[in-house]
């Protein structure tokens, strides 16, 4: 079965760095682009930018660059998000999800991992 | 970016009946590849985001052929026939023809 799970609920506070993961199986991880989708509560979801497994080239959303940091380890197949120093803002679901090749669609979906940032 | 706007916001539908949901982009999404990359997912509640249709009008596996996706250009719809019960949730549109991929704000479809 092809999937994608991601690490589990974190509670940080505000200036704490924090890296989650996306771990795929069932699939060639490198040969897929892997996305990161911000969901803020009660909101409508947010491209954060895209890693491609194979050779680490990675894109960003204007919004969030130099705000996260998109990199994957190819021999565990896992994608992963960071933050250096969190803030309130950052506190929302995280989604990785797999780029169908040659559809560009997101065809794949992980269970979303929750981030709460609070003093 | 590319502008991705969804109408309408909500969407209250009687079991049965149909509905529909508007996708406008700020720009053409055809790529120069020839295809255009946009498709439409679903998201129950607490749910992660589900793929239904890809490149327009392409049902995804597993998807009820209830659901149907349309358009060109600038202008695509999403259209289910007969809306169930577990249709309820939030659909959005997202655009993958350049970066950054953007998605609609999103339409709620609920039960009357």
């Amino acid at each position: 079965e092809v999937q994608l799970v991601q690490s589990g609920a974190e509670v940080k506070k505000p200036g704490e760095s924090l890296k989650i993961s996306c771990k795929g199986s069932g699939y060639s991880f490198t040969s897929y682009w892997i996305g990161w989708v911000r969901q803020m509560p009660g909101k409508g979801l947010e491209w954060m930018g895209i890693i491609y497994p194979g050779d680490s080239d990675t894109r960003y959303s204007p919004s969030f660059q130099g705000q996260v940091t998109i990199s994957a380890d190819k021999s565990i197949s896992t994608a992963y998000l960071q933050w250096s120093s969190l803030k309130a803002s950052d506190t929302a679901m995280y989604y990785c999800a797999r780029q169908w090749y040659g559809h560009n669609a997101f065809d794949i979906w992980g269970q979303g991992t929750m981030v709460t940032v609070s003093s | 970016d590319i502008v991705m706007t969804q109408t309408p916001l909500s969407s209250p539908v009687t079991l049965g009946q149909p509905a529909s949901i508007s996708c406008r982009s700020s720009q053409s999404l055809v790529h120069s590849d020839g295809n255009t990359y946009l498709s439409w997912l679903q998201q129950r509640p607490g749910q992660p985001p589900r793929l239904l249709i890809y490149k327009i009008s392409n049902r995804f596996s597993g998807v009820p052929d209830r659901f149907s996706g349309s358009g060109a250009g600038t202008d695509f719809t999403l259209k289910i026939s007969r809306v169930e019960a577990e249709d309820v949730g939030v659909y959005y549109c997202t655009q993958a023809t350049q970066f950054p991929l953007t998605f609609g704000g999103g339409t709620k479809v609920e039960i009357k």
